[in-house]
């Protein structure tokens, strides 16, 4: 069983349009993650959620937005999509290991912008 | 702004020898963890050293931290082609918010 899905993995579309990208957690995680990976590799944290509720987010352009419509869901929906968003999206979520954490990623999904 | 930074930026060794990644870091941590990508996959965790920690092991891999110096270093010993991946450090600032560096690609050659 997968701990951390997302749907889709690989993604191709053309600028200005609108995309989500979905992911489910079955680890009875509270928290989860979107980050961005480009094409350097770099990761960068975008949003967190705790429990459906916002926690973090970075400066993100408002084109995104999550939603966590229950704990085990996180959703990223991209509006007017640009070429600099192409990159790929993991989803991820926080478990405790005693009284420190560590993040259980997704396979990732590849947007590609044209 | 990126808090961690790994060095070499890239890496490549042959079979059996031991790979070493240092990564750098700005502000005070918790703790410090390091996680691997395969290529084309999820960064999965490998290792997690507190910040009253120095020292730790896990199978073949041997973490440093020195507070002192914000840095960290990644010991694998005894490489295998398996190992091929890119490894990133990331450092917990304040509860359950994890910042990583960009990365060593490691290449280990058979």
């Amino acid at each position: 069983d997968t701990a951390v899905s997302q749907t889709p993995k690989y993604l191709v579309t053309q600028m200005g349009n609108d995309k989500s990208i979905k992911c489910e957690q079955n680890l009875g995680h509270d928290t989860m993650y979107w980050y961005k990976q480009d094409s350097k590799k770099f990761l960068k944290i975008m949003f967190s959620y705790n429990n459906k509720e916002l926690i973090i987010n970075e400066t993100v352009p408002n084109r995104f937005s999550p939603k966590s419509p229950d704990k085990a869901h996180l959703n990223l929906h991209i509006n007017s999509l640009e070429l600099g968003d192409s990159a790929v999206y993991f989803c991820a979520s926080w478990g405790l290991a005693g009284v420190t954490g560590e993040l259980f990623f997704g396979e990732g999904s590849r947007l590609t912008v044209l | 702004s990126q808090q961690g930074e790994e060095d070499p930026q890239a890496l490549s060794i042959q079979e059996g020898e031991n790979a070493t990644m240092n990564c750098s870091y700005k502000t005070s941590i918790n703790n410090l963890q390091w996680y691997r990508q395969n290529s084309g996959r999820g960064l999965v965790h490998l290792i997690l050293i507190r910040s009253n920690e120095r020292e730790k092991h896990s199978g073949r891999l041997r973490v440093t931290l020195d507070t002192s110096k914000k840095s960290s270093s990644l010991l694998i010993t005894a490489s295998r082609a398996a190992d091929t991946a890119s490894y990133f450090c990331a450092t917990d600032l304040y509860g359950n918010k994890l910042v990583f560096g960009a990365g060593t690609i490691l290449r280990v050659k058979s």
